[in-house]
């Protein structure tokens, strides 16, 4: 079956450590996103990529890295620098254009607690 | 800049009765698009239905349709003949669709539980 993976389900982590949650898609999209939901709020934007090899910030992207070295694998790092990092991580990704209407295809989602 | 208003934190609706879900938006952009998504509470976004600005009939999908409204700028969900099943969050968003990279704007989302 095509869709997104993404792990762990859930993730614990000490202050100060960095963490890497995975996301693997195998619908052959080409743009691929990184979401973070907070309790009684909508989703915001970590990072996207359009193309392998290519990402760009979205609006909470401090405290964040990613990579993009194959079209089916978008990891998203949290680092220590994030100063809240508590939150639920949702991978999504489409094909086509940015500019066209594509539906956005999400994963289950990695829900991450600092300890 | 864009932006979608939800309302309604929580709304509730008997089986097999129909509900009108509310979603306001704000955009500068002649052309865009709305969506609707629905979160159980598995946390996976599920994507119900779509609407183009200048898409002259309301979308519709199964239970699913939007009543879109563009001079007031609204675009609500409604469900017909609510299952229990269709308990979750729904997040209304939308995209502009001009040239580059438009990102999609989310609400806050409305917690519908069915009952019974």
């Amino acid at each position: 079956d095509g869709g997104i993976t993404q792990s762990p389900k859930y993730l614990f982590r000490k202050e100060g450590q960095n963490v890497t949650l995975s996301c693997e898609q195998n619908l052959n999209h080409d743009a691929m996103y990184w979401y973070r939901q907070d309790p009684g709020q909508g989703l915001r934007l970590i990072y996207y990529s359009q193309i392998v090899n290519d990402f760009q910030k979205g609006d909470i992207a401090e405290g964040y890295s990613v990579s993009r070295e194959k079209k089916e694998s978008f990891p998203l790092t949290v680092t220590s620098a994030q100063k809240n990092p508590t939150a639920f991580y949702l991978c999504a990704s489409s094909s086509g254009a940015a500019s066209s209407y594509n539906e956005q295809f999400f994963g289950p989602g990695t829900r991450l607690t600092v300890l | 800049a864009q932006k979608i208003t939800q309302t309604q934190p929580g709304m509730f609706v008997q089986e097999k009765e129909a509900v009108t879900l509310d979603c306001t938006y704000d955009t500068s952009d002649p052309s865009y698009g709305l969506f609707w998504y629905k979160q159980p509470s598995s946390g996976e976004m599920i994507f119900l239905i779509y609407q183009g600005s200048y898409d002259q009939q309301n979308a519709t999908e199964g239970r699913y349709s939007l009543n879109f409204q563009k001079a007031r700028k609204s675009a609500n969900l409604v469900i017909s003949a609510s299952q229990l099943g269709d308990s979750a969050m729904y997040f209304c968003a939308m995209r502009g669709m001009n040239t580059g990279f438009q990102k999609l704007v989310f609400g806050t989302g409305t917690r519908l539980l069915v009952s019974p």
